[in-house]
């Protein structure tokens, strides 16, 4: 089955820039979207369709995509970003299945 | 404001059968494709199942497939999951989140607050 692969952590402190990668497959074809969630909450979407920033979310997220990797970048990352940020996109097969990343645990200390 | 209530979790046996139900308010329920998500305790999100706007197309996760059934009521803005054969690993949170647009779908662009399903003897 179709795999996202992302790392399970990252650190940065504030005023820095954090950078979360997926990988897959598809994704040179495929869209890549961006949820945030914070602890005890629903997600958010804060990136769709590879680097559009959905009305309300900041300025500092964005996104982009090359190749197989896709990035979600927070510039001049804020404590209030903290949170758990997933990936999630299809394959390529077009057997209509959608699968989200692993999840990387963002820390801004 | 859009509005999604699911509601229907609780404590089932392994084996058993749970139906969800999500009801939506404040936008037009019959004019967007609609997903279940969940959230074992813990870990990552995994995409459960879609239904599309009319309710004519249906996809599922292949960890469910055969077990779990969406379906939508849109003369009472609500959507449904029903799940039989319950495993364990069937524990989650389930979200209901709404597809974003009628051109895409397949991504989500509001959530529920969920619902717990707790599978255990």
């Amino acid at each position: 089955s179709y795999e996202l692969t992302q790392p399970p952590s990252v650190s940065v402190s504030p005023g820095q820039t954090a950078r979360i990668t997926c990988s897959g497959d598809a994704l040179p074809k495929k869209y890549a979207y961006w949820y945030q969630q914070k602890s005890g909450q629903a997600p958010v979407l804060v990136i769709y369709e590879d680097s559009k920033r959905p009305s309300g979310i900041p300025e500092r997220f964005s996104g982009s995509s090359s190749g197989t990797m896709a990035t979600l970048t927070i510039s001049g990352a804020q404590v209030e970003d903290e949170a758990d940020y997933y990936c999630y996109s299809t394959d390529s097969s077009g057997n209509h299945s959608w699968v989200f990343g692993g999840g990387t645990k963002l820390t801004v200390l | 404001q859009v509005q999604l209530v699911e509601s229907g979790g609780g404590v089932v046996q392994p084996g058993g059968s749970l139906r969800l139900s999500c009801a939506a308010s404040g936008f037009t329920f019959s004019s967007y494709g609609m997903h279940w998500v969940r959230q074992a305790p813990g870990k990552g999100l995994e995409w459960v199942a879609f239904i599309r706007y009319d309710g004519s197309n249906k996809y599922y996760a292949d960890s469910v497939k055969g077990r779990f059934t969406i379906s939508r009521d849109n003369s009472k803005n609500t959507l449904y999951l029903q799940m039989n054969s319950l495993r364990a690993e069937d524990t989650a949170v389930y979200y209901c989140a709404k597809g974003a647009t009628g051109r895409n779908p397949y991504y989500f662009d509001y959530w529920g607050q969920g619902t717990l399903v707790t599978v255990s003897s």
